[in-house]
């Protein structure tokens, strides 16, 4: 059964680049299954994506975002990364990372997700 | 991108009433459509998929149905474990987008 962890830091300067990686276990994320995801969720507020991967590389992102996200994959580690640049108090949010049916496809599961907060 | 508008944005129900979520698309999006579970502090769970596949190990009383651009999502008898935010969502076309979410709490 996949799980998914995110880990990176809890708090991030505006301007900075924000950086999480979500480790995978109970699964390859070199299975051609999967694709992998990352959502996001400002606190009180709605889901937003941000972009997959595929573990060959290719990747999705979306149009609001792409000019400031980078989603990359590590096989040999069985994580994916996300960094967000350029960050400001907007990009606060709890992040999920999400293993995905396709892209664009459905979510499931999801990791615990984590809270970032952009602030000096 | 396509609009997804839930309706409605909170619903006050009982234990054991029937409970239905309304989901509209701005676009079609056949039946590209998923629902997810969230509760407080916890990630989104899925529910639904492909507009009425029901998602393995969830409880027979949720159910989705809808195609193009409205889609429901039925409780047929709410129970305790059921209060939560319910989310839509399409994977037609990118970028993938959410509804804003029903926020289902006890009367």
């Amino acid at each position: 059964q996949l799980q998914l962890q995110e880990s990176g830091p809890g708090l991030v300067k505006p301007s900075e680049t924000l950086s999480l990686t979500c480790t995978v276990s109970g699964g390859s994320i070199s299975s051609s299954s999967y694709y992998w995801g990352w959502i996001r969720q400002p606190p009180g507020k709605g889901l937003e994506w941000i972009g997959s991967i595929y573990y060959s590389g290719s990747t999705y992102y979306n149009p609001s975002l792409k000019s400031r996200v980078t989603i990359s994959v590590d096989t040999s580690k069985n994580q994916f990364s996300l960094k967000l640049s350029s960050v400001t108090a907007a990009d606060t949010a709890v992040y999920y990372c999400a293993s995905r049916s396709g892209s664009p496809g459905i979510s499931d599961p999801w990791g615990q997700g984590t809270l970032v907060t952009v602030s000096s | 991108d396509i609009q997804m508008t839930q309706s409605p944005s909170t619903l006050s129900a009982s234990v054991g009433d029937r409970v239905t979520i309304t989901c509209r698309a701005s676009q079609s999006i056949s039946s590209w459509l998923a629902w997810y579970q969230q509760k407080p502090g916890k990630a989104p769970k899925l529910l639904i998929y492909k507009a009425s596949s029901l998602e393995s190990g969830v409880p027979s009383r949720f159910s989705g149905s809808g195609s193009g651009t409205e889609f429901t999502l039925t409780i047929s008898s709410l129970q305790p474990d059921d209060f939560a935010t319910y989310y839509c969502q399409q994977y037609n076309s990118y970028p993938e987008t959410f509804g804003q979410g029903t926020k289902v709490e006890i009367k």
